[in-house]
């Protein structure tokens, strides 16, 4: 079946730096999403990337859909502490109803 | 509150009982989901509905799990048999299907405990 795989698993930066998940799928994907999930809520959805190589930006956040579509990244500029969560990437499956979230990129940002 | 409400939040039940979840999406929402998550896990899809029909069930759920949405408004899972192996968050979420987007509205999860 289709898998989602998300790198790194943690990581740690001091505010200010920037960071960056990447995402890779098994199988081509007609979009992805990307979601944040604060300590102990639940997931919120962030974005929706659909075109092959699209980049889409939310502030200090850039979106980036692979040409392929099978890859995507999400980079964070200057992080603050507000940024702290795990960002999970989700793709549909061959039903469009179903999504596969990966495991997660988990940050936390050292003020 | 006009977002995704799921009942209870929390439920500790004794191995081999029988559970049931409740999720109430946002209200014009068509579509109604179903999640898994444990511990450093991403949501893990259980089975999703569009209106009242139940259009997909993961291939790894037991047939103790099932799900309802009979008006095609709230949801029901219930869990029968229960399993310390089922002791993980409930996640609902809802969306409104429409061209090309999906956005998943979550709910804040019931979380289950067999001891």
């Amino acid at each position: 079946g289709q898998q989602v795989m998300q790198i790194p698993q943690y990581q740690h930066v001091q505010e200010g730096e920037d960071f960056t998940t990447y995402c890779n799928s098994s199988t081509t994907l007609s979009n992805i999403q990307w979601y944040k999930q604060r300590p102990g809520g639940h997931p919120v959805f962030l974005i929706q990337l659909v075109k092959s190589g699209e980049v889409k930006k939310q502030k200090r956040l850039t979106f980036q859909f692979g040409e392929a579509k099978k890859n995507s990244s999400l980079h964070i500029t200057a992080t603050q502490t507000t940024d702290v969560g795990t960002y999970f990437c989700a793709g549909p499956g061959t039903n469009a109803g179903k999504s596969t979230f990966g495991d997660g990129t988990t940050l936390t940002v050292k003020p | 509150d006009t977002g995704v409400s799921q009942d209870p939040r929390h439920k500790i039940t004794k191995r081999g009982q029988n559970v049931t979840f409740r999720c109430d999406p946002i209200s014009e929402h068509n579509r109604l989901y179903w999640y898994r998550q444990t511990l450093g896990q991403g949501p893990e899809f259980l089975t999703y509905f569009q209106n009242e029909a139940q259009l997909e069930k993961s291939r790894l759920l037991s047939d103790r799990f099932s799900a309802e949405r009979p008006k095609g408004s709230f949801s029901t899972l219930e869990i029968q048999r229960t399993e310390q192996g089922d002791s993980a968050m409930y996640l609902c979420a809802s969306s409104l299907i429409d061209a090309g987007n999906d956005e998943q509205y979550f709910g804040p999860g019931t979380r289950l405990t067999v001891t």
